[in-house]
């Protein structure tokens, strides 16, 4: 069965410094790989998503995320930090479709101005 | 933009009452999946449909939860009784054939149970 770990339950960065969110994942064969963001009291967005292919994916909200396959990995970058990135993150592994996802526990980021 | 549809969006109740949420999925989804997400946690599979059919519900406390899809369109979740221990975010979320996977969510239902 699959699993996801983010070592990291919250960060604080400050407005306009990069930003890493780690995420390792468990998986007997190529995974799905995605990113959610949620804000306080609301659903989940999609920021990006991994298939195949490059592995280097960008996606919304100027984020991209690195798959690594040697180190089970699919960290989420952002060059410079916006105060309106303050949310909590999820990383997600999935199957094929239909199978359902296994979310991580969610890293908790905080932005000072 | 098609969106993931839930209600209420917040649900207070007393223990030992029954309650029920309701999610419209965005159409032609066939998948169908609800999530529990207790605060500060990852959201937690509960049940997911295919189309009517369960596909998987190992996850849901069927000594007071039960979910159903009559149709194959919108699904509703219900817990009879409520104990304190459910209070929790409720998510609906749906996907496509046609996407690897992919799944959108609603904005969930808030649940707090005194």
């Amino acid at each position: 069965a699959q699993s996801v770990t983010q070592p990291d339950i919250h960060i604080t960065v400050s407005e306009g410094a990069s930003l890493e969110l780690r995420c390792n994942y468990s998986y007997g064969a190529t995974p799905y790989l995605f990113w959610y963001v949620q804000s306080p009291g609301q659903g989940l967005q999609l920021l990006l998503k991994y298939f195949s292919g490059d592995t280097l994916v960008q996606g919304i909200k100027g984020f991209e995320a690195e798959f690594k396959r040697s180190q089970s990995s699919f960290n989420l970058r952002k060059p410079s930090v916006h105060w309106s990135d303050a949310a909590e993150y999820f990383c997600a592994v999935g199957a094929n479709y239909g199978q359902n996802f296994v979310f991580g526990p969610g890293t908790r980021l905080s932005v000072l101005p | 933009e098609a969106e993931v549809a839930q209600s209420p969006r917040y649900k207070i109740t007393e223990k030992s009452q029954a309650v029920a949420f309701w999610c419209d999925p965005i159409s032609g989804h066939a998948t169908l999946y609800w999530y529990r997400q207790i605060l500060g946690q990852g959201p937690e599979l509960l049940v997911q449909f295919q189309d009517e059919s369960v596909v998987d519900d190992s996850q849901l406390p069927k000594d007071r939860f039960s979910a159903e899809r009559l149709k194959g369109v919108d699904s509703t979740l219900k817990i009879q009784p409520a104990e304190l221990g459910d209070s929790a975010m409720y998510l609906c979320a749906s996907s496509s054939r046609d996407e690897y996977n992919e799944q959108f969510f609603g904005p969930g239902t808030r649940l707090t149970v005194l």
